[in-house]
């Protein structure tokens, strides 16, 4: 596709429910990066993929998120027993090679995460 | 990593010239400064990247001192459309993944 494209763009889950975001990054893309972002509030990294390797998952608030990406293409963001705090808009970014942000990284539009 | 300044809000009229200024006292030699906007409902969108001097793209231009301790992006003659945030990032190009954003800028454009 023309950007990257992150499904659902809204989801409401009830607290304790298990979730699943999806980043489909722009194709070719080594770079993948999950942001957390609170109202009002700047993006919070999460975690970091160069290909489908991990490199970087200090930012995940807690044991029940979790993030993969199999084949060094999609991208799913997954949260176990989801609470109130969860709530935000998670982001998706993509860039070309492994020069993160500090590159023209684009970004998807979010997904708005309710938890009720 | 290097904590970077801006100003929480600023207003504009459309048609001005609008420069926001970016604080980063504890920039590294290997930093670079990369400006982003965000729309609302939407994601960040990279505007201009800088290491020294001046850049200048179709939508911006930043300077940098010598000092490299601040930066100021500006905008020639916005636009209602041009009413977003604006934020100042720094960092590693080798270490970008980490990238930290702050709390941005809000710009308000008025008629």
């Amino acid at each position: 596709g023309a950007g990257v494209s992150q499904s659902p763009r809204y989801k409401v889950a009830k607290r304790g429910q298990d979730v699943a975001l999806r980043c489909d990054p722009i194709s070719g893309h080594v770079s993948l990066f999950w942001y957390q972002q609170a109202l009002g509030q700047g993006p919070e990294f999460l975690t970091y993929f160069q290909n489908e390797a991990q490199l970087d998952k200090s930012g995940l608030p807690s044991d029940r998120f979790f993030a993969e990406r199999p084949e060094g293409s999609v991208s799913t963001l997954k949260i176990q027993r989801t609470q109130q705090e969860d709530s935000a808009v998670y982001l998706c970014a993509s860039s070309l090679d492994d020069r993160g942000l500090n590159t023209e990284a684009f970004f998807g539009q979010g997904t708005r995460l309710t938890v009720v | 990593l290097a904590k970077t300044t801006q100003p929480i809000s600023m207003d504009s009229y459309e048609g001005q010239e609008v420069n926001i200024t970016c604080s980063h006292n504890n920039i590294a030699t290997n930093d670079y400064i990369t400006w982003y906007q965000q729309f609302p409902s939407q994601g960040p969108r990279f505007i201009i990247q800088g290491y020294k001097t001046k850049v200048t793209n179709e939508v911006a231009s930043l300077f940098i001192p010598a000092d490299r301790k601040s930066s100021t992006l500006s905008l020639p003659r916005v636009s209602l459309s041009d009413t977003a945030v604006y934020y100042c990032l720094v960092g590693d190009l080798l270490g970008g993944f980490k990238t930290i954003f702050g709390a941005g800028t809000r710009l308000f454009v008025k008629a």
